[in-house]
């Protein structure tokens, strides 16, 4: 049973950097593509990125200037960066791998979210 | 990338059969097949309930089904039953290669 775990800072303030990572148990991540979903308290979900195994990305053009996500397959974890943050980044963080090689969209293995707020 | 577009709510009856439509462009839903639906109950994770369209993942009960025509994605949910009232989101891949999400739609059953 592949299981995804978030963890890191449920506070940061504005204009530093929020930075995420998650632990997949019960499966690997090496040749599967591990993405980052983000929700708005309240609100809808927003695609992040994803990255492959290899290290190779794709983000979300409305936050590409801002947001690195990185892998470490020997800890079977993938990270998340994200600068200069503003109130708006206020959301729950969910971190989800795919379900084979090919599959890069959001899921079908999900994090529980982690909730960080954004303020002074 | 703009969201793709969901109504914000949906209602009926138990045993009734609903649809939920996802409204996109001819840069993702109208050219591309990886359409997923996701539902979410409060403060639970989304659960994949459609993928590439029309297809269940094992488990997701066969009340839940896919379509699409042109730049517009369905899902429907057929004998509705208390515990489908949830959120549903629409996803799909783009001609950039990234994805979107729909603007999300609230399912009431009465």
């Amino acid at each position: 049973q592949v299981q995804l775990q978030e963890s890191g800072p449920g506070l940061v303030k504005p204009s530093e950097t929020l930075s995420l990572t998650c632990t997949v148990s019960g499966g690997s991540i090496s040749s599967y593509y591990c993405s980052w979903i983000r929700q708005p308290p309240g609100k809808g979900l927003e695609w992040i990125g994803y990255i492959y195994s290899s290290g190779s990305t794709n983000y979300n053009p409305s936050l590409k200037s801002r947001v690195t996500i990185s892998v470490d397959t020997s800890k079977n974890q993938f990270s998340l960066k994200l600068t200069s943050v503003t109130a708006a980044d206020t959301a729950v963080y969910y971190c989800a791998r795919g379900l084979n090689s090919n599959w890069s969209r959001p899921g079908p293995y999900w994090g529980q979210g982690t909730l960080v707020t954004v303020s002074s | 990338q703009s969201a793709l577009t969901q109504p914000a709510s949906v209602s009926g009856s138990p045993g009734q059969s609903i649809t939920i439509s996802c409204t996109g462009t001819s840069s993702d839903v109208g050219v591309h097949n990886y359409v997923s639906w996701f539902q979410q109950h409060p403060g639970k994770a989304p659960k994949l309930m459609i993928y590439d369209v029309s297809n269940r993942p094992s488990g997701v009960s066969n009340r839940f089904s896919g379509s699409k025509s042109g730049n517009t994605a369905s899902l429907t949910i057929s004998g509705l039953q208390a515990e489908d009232e949830a959120d549903y989101y629409c996803n799909s891949y783009t001609s950039s290669s990234t994805y979107v999400f729909g603007t999300g739609t609230k399912v009431t059953v009465l």
